[in-house]
């Protein structure tokens, strides 16, 4: 089986510019969480879904947003660009229910901002 | 701020010994999970225990959790170059339905052939 799966592998963009990101979880898994990992520090939360609702969001700006498709893949959209945005974003998808489950990471987006 | 912290931040072994990583964190937990990152790349998940857990095994490794110390060890036992990368804890501290994963800054492991 497929494990998560994410898209673009990297992206170069330039500050004020807007990025999609794309995920596709584990087949079966209903749950799908967005990540940012910057160089020399762990993951930070940024959203999760599940069943296309948010279940969580962390402590990110309104620049950040995400949504749910019918069949569980997942977008976050990063709008006006910063160079502090400059990361590896993390998808991680999970069974969503009964909550509390394992999560799997795909392989992230190494988004540069230039 | 992140709840976790690592101990040590790096550690570096030869092939064949064990090596103990530890997990501290602040607040209560759902659950505990370790991961494996190489060189920047995707986690890998290792092993999740949950709050009224005490131990797990999974192979090499070995998992320990102590709630009322609030901390966590991992133990990787007979080494292989093969596990050179990082070793994050993730805290699940979500509450209302969300899953959310507070990691910490993750401890480098260095294996020596």
């Amino acid at each position: 089986d497929a494990g998560v799966t994410q898209s673009p592998t990297h992206l170069i963009k330039t500050r004020g510019q807007q990025v999609t990101l794309r995920c596709s979880p584990i087949s079966g898994h209903k749950s799908v969480s967005w990540y940012q990992q910057v160089l020399g520090q762990g993951p930070q939360f940024i959203f999760q879904y599940y069943e296309k609702e948010e279940r969580g969001r962390g402590n990110f700006p309104d620049r950040f947003s995400a949504r749910q498709f019918p069949n569980y893949s997942s977008e976050l959209n990063v709008n006006a660009l910063l160079l502090g945005d400059s990361a590896l974003y993390l998808c991680a998808s999970s069974l969503g229910l009964p909550r509390g489950q394992e999560q799997f990471f795909g392989p992230g987006t190494r988004l540069t901002v230039l | 701020s992140q709840q976790g912290e690592e101990d040590p931040q790096a550690l570096s072994i030869q092939e064949g010994e064990n090596a103990t990583m530890n997990c501290s964190y602040k607040t209560s937990i759902n659950n505990l999970q370790w991961y494996r990152q190489n060189s920047g790349r995707g986690l890998v998940h290792l092993i999740l225990i949950r709050s009224n857990e005490r131990e797990k095994h999974s192979g090499r490794l070995r998992v320990t959790l102590d709630t009322s110390k609030k901390s966590s060890s991992l133990l990787i036992t007979a080494s292989r170059a093969a596990d050179t990368a990082s070793y994050f804890c993730a805290t699940d501290v979500g509450g209302g339905g969300s899953e959310k994963l507070v990691f910490g800054k993750g401890t480098k492991l260095t294996v020596n052939p």
